[in-house]
């Protein structure tokens, strides 16, 4: 199975900082990662496919990089109703996996 | 509008069963693999399996194999997880979402989950 080491497990910032989560597969997964969104007690929301593309009708504050093994989100100016739990999930291969999870708090 | 509703999810003794419905609108669900996904209480995410668009595909989660089983009713727009032999570990809220999967000059192609329902609850508990 590819493990996804997501990084870090929470953190806190304030409204207008700029955030960076990373992600790390145990092997390539040229890609084939996404990047999802959850609120408490609501589904989780896609914000990139494909590592760096935007999904429709995410703000641009939102980016995706990388390829292979390391990837990265970053919001460039925290909102606040970007208070939330983020997961990258690879999509190369069997089983699926999630990273552990962002929670992102106020600061 | 594209939908995803779950139903079926409630209270279980360990061992028993239970079986999770998935209704789809606002699209040609006959077109799309779909997935299931589950999160335990305060826990993050993992997928447990999906089913190709006409069924004749299905990929699960070790975790899950052989007692659960994933399945469809493109008449009825509708995904289903059969759940038996089910443990306190299976606790969970269960999500359907929609899964690209893709074919181009026959190499497959995968984009993931990008719609997903609001959920289900499964407790398993004596």
């Amino acid at each position: 199975d590819i493990q996804m080491t997501q990084s870090p497990s929470s953190l806190s910032a304030s409204v207008g900082d700029r955030v960076t989560i990373t992600c790390r597969a145990s092997q390539g997964i040229r890609n084939d990662l996404g990047w999802y969104q959850q609120k408490p007690g609501k589904a989780p929301k896609r914000l990139i496919y494909a590592a760096s593309s935007l999904q429709s009708g995410v703000p641009s504050r939102f980016s995706g990089s990388g390829s292979g093994t390391e990837f990265t989100l970053t919001i460039s100016s925290l909102q606040p109703e970007d208070f939330a739990s983020y997961y990258c999930l690879q999509h190369s291969s069997y089983p699926r996996t999630f990273g552990q999870g962002t929670k992102v708090e106020i600061k | 509008e594209v939908q995803l509703v779950e139903s079926g999810g409630g209270l279980v003794q360990p061992g028993g069963s239970l079986r999770l419905s998935c209704a789809a609108s606002g699209f040609t669900f006959s077109n799309y693999w779909m997935s299931w996904v589950r999160q335990a209480p305060g826990k993050g995410l993992e997928w447990v399996a999906n089913i190709k668009q006409d069924g004749s595909e299905k990929y699960y989660v070790d975790s899950v194999k052989g007692r659960f089983t994933i399945s469809r009713d493109n008449a009825k727009n509708s995904l289903y997880l059969q759940m038996n032999s089910l443990r306190a570990e299976d606790t969970a809220v269960y999500y359907c979402a929609r899964d690209l999967v893709g074919m181009v000059r026959g190499v497959i192609i995968t984009f993931g989950m990008d719609v997903w329902g609001q959920g289900t609850t499964v407790t398993v508990s004596s």
